[in-house]
């Protein structure tokens, strides 16, 4: 069975491009996040959906930053316009439907975005 | 609310020698806890996790971990460190239908 599948895997832009980043979440799997990754911050939650509604999305940083899921097989986050400060690893990850406090979360191979 | 806290941002072992890596946790209900390794430009990979079964719980290449209430710990342990050990590796709480990680211990191994 596939894994998160998460694209694309590097993307350099300039400052003031929009940018996109896209997530097949496992198929069967209810709860979607996406995380930030920096040196400075560490592993960051932006937003997280359940059943494809957006449920928390405290971490995401700023208006800039906005994120959908418009079915269960599809996720978007995108940052229009992007600054450099915005450079950093972007990961997704889903989790099964089921207890919500056992499951694991099953991690995409990250978006490296660097925004110069 | 819940929380985990990781001791220590970097650890340095020997090749062979034991690897511990401390995790103390947060939680105001039984947590389920986890562990995960980050391998360089990779994502994060379920080492194991604590479900409120078996306190010692086993995990993938010879991890293992110790659920211990009275301590609030799940500290991660591996009798004999290999240099492909050599990663980043998180501590995780799940509650309230979210993660919490830790921020992380980068564990070198030494040949």
């Amino acid at each position: 069975d596939a894994g998160v599948i998460q694209s694309p895997r590097h993307e350099v832009t300039e400052m003031g491009q929009e940018v996109t980043l896209r997530c097949k979440p496992i198929s069967g799997h209810n709860s979607l996040f996406w995380y930030r990754q920096t040196m400075m911050r560490g592993l960051e939650l932006l937003i997280y959906f359940n059943n494809n509604v957006p449920i928390d999305d405290s971490g995401m940083p700023e208006d800039r930053f906005s994120a959908k899921m418009p079915n269960a097989s599809f996720s978007t986050l995108k940052i229009q316009p992007s600054e450099p400060r915005d450079s950093a690893v972007y990961f997704c990850a889903s989790r099964p439907a089921g207890g919500p406090n056992t499951g694991e979360l099953f991690f995409g191979e990250g978006s490296r975005l660097t925004v110069l | 609310a819940q929380s985990v806290t990781q001791l220590g941002s970097h650890v340095s072992v020997s090749e062979g020698a034991l690897v511990l890596l401390r995790c103390n946790y947060s939680s105001s209900v039984p947590p389920y806890l986890f562990w995960y390794v980050q391998y360089p430009n990779q994502g994060l990979q379920l080492l194991l996790k604590y479900t409120s079964a078996a306190t010692l719980v086993k995990g993938i290449n010879g991890f293992e971990a110790e659920f211990k209430k009275s301590e609030t710990s799940f500290h991660l342990t591996k009798p004999s460190a290999h240099m492909s050990d050599a990663a980043e590796y998180f501590c995780a709480v799940s509650g309230s239908n979210q993660f919490y990680f830790g921020t992380g211990t980068s564990l070198t191994v030494i040949p």
